[in-house]
């Protein structure tokens, strides 16, 4: 069963940074694109970035490119999303996202982060 | 970018009644990449169908989908009380990969 787990949400203050984690098992992470869905309170999904099986292809939402950085550790099972400069604008809840395409087959249960002062 | 615009934006139905909900993009979808997926509240997206027609692993075959280019429809046959949700298309054919706004299925 595909388990995807995220962590490193919470509280931020404007303009600090923060690293989302997501743990993957029972697949094969090697053979996943991966993605980051956020969504804001009450509102639709957005697509925030994706990186192929070996991290050497990233793409990103182009009003994202800069402050968001997705990366990952196939040793380790995981993928990780740097943010910096944080808005109020960003807080949302996070989706870690994969398939064996860039289609988001299969998901994680998310992690809140909310910025505020 | 593709964007994609859904419709209606509610949808106000009965158990037991069909569910038409359209995807419509500002462009081609190369090879057909748009998938549907439901949200219910607190939860995360589930994959419903992929590549316009295909219905995921485990999803009932009262859902289906039809369309190509840049009209998609996802046709629930008859509503459970469990399909009351929101349901989003998303397009996985281009970057940035884009979402639908959403259509709220409700009673």
């Amino acid at each position: 069963e595909v388990q995807l787990v995220e962590s490193g949400g919470g509280l931020v203050q404007p303009g600090g940074s923060l690293r989302l984690s997501c743990a993957a098992s029972g697949f094969t992470f090697s053979t996943y694109w991966m993605s980051w869905v956020r969504q804001a309170p009450g509102k639709g999904l957005e697509w925030v970035a994706n990186i192929n099986q070996d991290g050497s292809e990233k793409n990103y939402v182009d009003t994202m490119k800069g402050r968001f950085t997705i990366s990952r550790d196939i040793a380790k099972n995981s993928v990780s999303l740097q943010i910096s400069s944080l808005r109020a604008e960003d807080t949302a809840v996070y989706y870690c996202a994969g398939g064996s395409g860039w289609l988001t087959e299969d998901w994680g249960q998310g992690t809140l982060v909310t910025v505020s002062s | 970018e593709i964007v994609l615009t859904q419709s209606p934006g509610t949808l106000s139905l009965s158990p037991g009644e069909r569910a038409t909900l359209s995807c419509r993009a500002s462009e081609s979808v190369t090879k057909n990449y748009l998938g549907w997926f439901q949200q219910k509240p607190g939860q995360a997206p589930r994959l419903l169908i992929y590549d316009a027609s295909h219905r995921a692993t485990g999803i009932p075959d009262r859902f289906s989908g039809s369309g190509s280019g840049t009209d998609f429809t996802l046709t629930i046959s008859r509503l459970e009380p469990e399909d009351f949700a929101v349901y989003y298309c998303q397009q996985c054919a281009l970057s940035p990969i884009t979402f639908g706004p959403g259509t709220k299925v409700d009673i």
